[in-house]
Parts: C-alpha cells; structure tokens; sequence
C-alpha cells in the first residue's frame, strides 16, 4: 500500500532556528512530491512541488530535498519567524490520479 | 489572480438534506478533484473528473455525486447527507499529466446534524 507519513506530528522551535520537517514514503515509483502549508480557516498553499528526476528545489527561506531511494522527503526551513506557524503537509503522486497525503506536522514558531 | 473557488464556505444542515458544493477555477485546468479533510486520516480523495464529462471515483466515493459539465466547475453533490460526512472538504485541480502543481480551494466545513 502506498503510504506517506510525517513525524512528528508537532513541532516547537524558538523563532530565528532553522529546522526540518521530514516526510517518507513507501513507493520510492513517484511523479513528483509537494509540500503544502495549512492554516487554520484556510485553505491549502503550495509551497514547492519537485519532480521525480529533481533532488531539491528552493523558494526564498525554504529548501526541499527529495531522495527517492530512501523513500524520504525534508522541508527545510530557514530563520523560522513566527508566522511561520503552521501546519505543514506532505503529498505525493504515486501516478493513481490522486495525492496521497501525509497527516501533517503541526509547526509552532516561538517568540 | 489564478484560483479556485469553493462555496459555501461554511455550512450546517440536516441529516437528509441534498446540498451542494461548488468549486470553480479560473486556470483553465483540465484535472479537478474533490478531498475531505479527517482529524487523524489525513486528506481523502472523494472523486476527480480528468476532463469535462469525465469522472471517476477516489478512495471514498460513497454518499456523495459530482459533475463536469464546463471545464471551470466542479460541484461536488450530498444527495441525502448523513452525520459522518460532517468533514472538512477541498477542491483541488491542476493541468493534465504527471508533473504540475495541484491549487487547492479554500476549503468547506460542512456539518450535519
């Protein structure tokens, strides 16, 4: 069965840490990965999506890796600040016309 | 600005009350797809329509009907709505193919009583 699951499920980090946020998977046969920040009341934001033949892809203070292989998947966030706060997912395609979705780490940014 | 739209946002209704919730996108995205949203299961999918008049089901279709009738719309249909269907629910849709970004709506939470 093809699984996705984020440990912990929450995390507090005093603001001005970097910090990972870690995803794995059970399938390393992926289309791509994406990384998504929820809200509470909102909806869901796309973050950053990478491609099965990519290793990482960056957006300002955020860096996701992806190693196949392993199965595993990091979020890296850098100089966390508070409204960073957030509940992060993790969602592959498996090529099964869905996104098979972790259940999320809970991020909490300290001031 | 490129989105999609869900309404209501909100909604409480009674067990055995048809509803139905719309979703729209203005990206010109030939995929959509429906998800509910569970404490501790994580991000479902319901349905997902690959075209217009094409559709099919997810991991979770029972209680629920949806169309694609125009590429934009999607509306997603509770014909008799039952207690357990009380979710959180998303929209999502993407270009067609194995290597874009999916936009997700706003979100629905829909309880029944």
């Amino acid at each position: 069965k093809q699984e996705v699951t984020q440990i912990p499920a929450a995390l507090s980090v005093p603001e001005g840490e970097n910090l990972v946020l870690n995803c794995s998977f059970t399938d390393s046969a992926i289309y791509n990965l994406q990384w998504f920040r929820q809200d509470p009341g909102k909806g869901l934001t796309s973050l950053l999506l990478i491609q099965s033949s990519q290793r990482e892809q960056t957006s300002g203070r955020l860096n996701a890796s992806l190693d196949k292989s392993s199965g595993r998947s990091t979020l890296y966030i850098a100089a966390s600040q508070p409204g960073d706060s957030a509940t992060y997912l993790c969602a592959v395609d498996f090529g099964n016309e869905k996104l098979t979705f972790g259940t999320g780490t809970r991020l909490t940014i300290i001031p | 600005e490129a989105q999609v739209t869900q309404n209501p946002r909100y909604l409480i209704t009674v067990t055995g009350k048809k509803l139905t919730v719309t979703c729209s996108q203005n990206m010109n995205h030939e995929y959509m797809s429906w998800y509910r949203q569970d404490p501790g299961l994580g991000l479902r999918q319901i349905y997902y329509s690959m075209n217009v008049e094409v559709t099919d089901k997810g991991d979770v279709p029972e209680g629920y009907k949806v169309s694609r009738k125009e590429k934009r719309n999607f509306p997603l249909i509770l014909e008799s709505p039952s207690p357990n269907q009380t979710s959180l629910y998303f929209c999502a849709s993407s270009f067609a193919g194995r290597f874009t970004e999916a936009f997700f709506g706003q979100g629905t939470r829909l309880t029944v009583v």
